[in-house]
């Protein structure tokens, strides 16, 4: 067990739609980021927040956005799903955000159908 | 740009026997750092070994050992005494230490280990 809490496990959806994945990081840990892993693509740095603000941006679309709140759990918001958003969505978390290693949850496996 | 490369898409190694994993990199950093992480069939991201840039010894972590060649700038995983629990995907990361730590994954390579 990493320490990482990611819910839910699992999300089926339409197009369309819009979701919200919940991130808990290890206790300590400041900062938190989203991957996503799809076969196509495989795993794909999105956005990395430390102690509340945006640090580092990846290959996220407009159509997603994420936030870290002041008890530093974070939400990844993803709307107007397409079938192509069809991925296991990683958080991860580290102690201070630079040159160290990350504790990975075990995902959220969203399907839009 | 930094780039990680796995040229394995699939490995196959007798249980109890040693394996090597190969990673190669590609940055013109001379600070960085290098991951790899196992991937089970159930989904999780399971942190193995890290080695550092200025790290002067190879990094060991039980079974696993990281075999670092800066100047060929490779990175490869042996295991050592495979276990049928090994079976899984594996992936090579670096950091971008462009001052954060966004990390970059190569394609990996999904290990099978046989009885």
């Amino acid at each position: 067990d990493s320490g990482v809490t990611q819910t839910p496990k699992h999300l089926i959806t339409a197009t369309g739609q819009r979701v919200t994945l919940r991130c808990s990081p290890r206790s300590g840990d400041l900062s938190v980021y989203w991957y996503q892993q799809s076969l196509d693509q495989g795993l794909q740095f999105l956005i990395q927040y430390y102690n509340g603000e945006e640090r580092a941006k990846g290959n996220i679309l407009e159509r997603f956005s994420a936030q870290q709140f002041p008890d530093l759990h974070s939400e990844l918001n993803l709307s107007s799903l397409e079938l192509g958003d069809s991925a296991l969505y990683f958080c991860a978390s580290s102690v201070a955000g630079t040159n160290e290693k990350l504790f990975f949850g075990s995902g959220t496996q969203l399907s839009v159908l | 740009a930094q780039k990680i490369t796995q040229t394995q898409p699939g490995m196959f190694v007798q249980e109890k026997e040693a394996v090597t994993l190969d990673c190669t990199y590609d940055t013109s950093d001379p600070s960085y750092g290098l991951f790899w992480y196992k991937q089970p069939s159930s989904g999780e991201m399971i942190f193995l070994i890290y080695q550092g840039s200025y790290d002067q010894q190879n990094a060991t972590e039980g079974r696993y050992s990281l075999n670092f060649q800066k100047a060929r700038k490779s990175a490869n995983l042996v295991i050592s005494a495979s276990q049928l629990g090994d079976s899984a995907m594996y992936f090579c990361a670096m950091i971008n230490t462009g001052g954060y730590n966004k990390l970059i994954f190569g394609a990996g390579t999904r290990l099978a280990v046989h009885p």
